[in-house]
């Protein structure tokens, strides 16, 4: 079975500081991909950034950065110069190659920028 | 805009009720997926469908069922609704029935609640 763990509830970031969201994970797969959502609260999801397990470099999307360390297992997502439209609720998650879609998701993070 | 189009984007409805909530997927999107985002369970996967077939399942209960379509469109059946049905059910959707990255397409969510 998987396991997605995001311990921050939520948290507050001035507007063009970086933040760090954490994520582990548990899983017994050896081939799996995680992934980051960002929820704003229009309700939408929309796909931040991936990292698959055997990708040896962290992924980086614009300002979007997946700090992956395989052996912790964790997958903390950090967001340079944060903006106030990061505003937002933030999920990581996590599916195995046998189940591709079938993702686990955490609880969230809920991000608040201020000016 | 993901591309992806659910609708009715928000549904009121009482105890007993069925409801039918519909998506198109992308277009070329062969797998559609449905997730339930409830303030107590978070986001569960419902269940997978792939070219019309059932792909995988998850949390999905028995009052509930799914269907894909010839035209690839899903349509989500949920029966004597309960108030604790009452979340935002997502569709997604992907080309293949592994995606290449992993990356999911999510519609913009229909909204359910229940009186």
């Amino acid at each position: 079975a998987q396991k997605i763990t995001q311990t921050q509830p939520g948290m507050f970031v001035q507007e063009k500081e970086a933040v760090t969201l954490d994520c582990t994970y548990d899983t017994s797969d050896q081939s799996y991909g995680l992934f980051w959502y960002k929820q704003p609260s229009s309700g939408e999801m929309i796909f931040l950034i991936y990292q698959g397990s055997y990708d040896e470099q962290n992924a980086t999307e614009g300002r979007y950065s997946l700090n992956f360390q395989k052996a912790r297992k964790s997958a903390n997502l950090v967001i340079s110069a944060s903006q106030l439209g990061d505003s937002a609720m933030y999920f990581c998650a996590m599916t195995g190659a046998d189940s591709w879609g079938k993702f686990q998701f955490g609880a969230g993070t809920q991000v608040v920028v201020t000016p | 805009d993901s591309g992806v189009t659910q609708t009715p984007k928000h549904l009121i409805t009482a105890t007993g009720q069925r409801v039918t909530l519909r998506c198109s997927p992308r277009s070329g999107d062969l797998s559609v997926y449905w997730y339930q985002q409830s303030l107590d369970q978070g986001l569960q996967f419902l269940i997978q469908y792939y070219n019309g077939e059932e792909r995988a399942k998850g949390n999905i209960l028995e009052r509930f069922s799914a269907q894909q379509f010839p035209d690839l469109h899903s349509e989500l059946n949920l029966s004597s609704l309960e108030l604790g049905d009452s979340a935002l059910y997502f569709c997604a959707s992907t080309e293949g029935g592994v995606p290449a990255t992993g990356e999911l397409f999510f519609g913009e969510g229909s909204r359910l609640t229940v009186l």
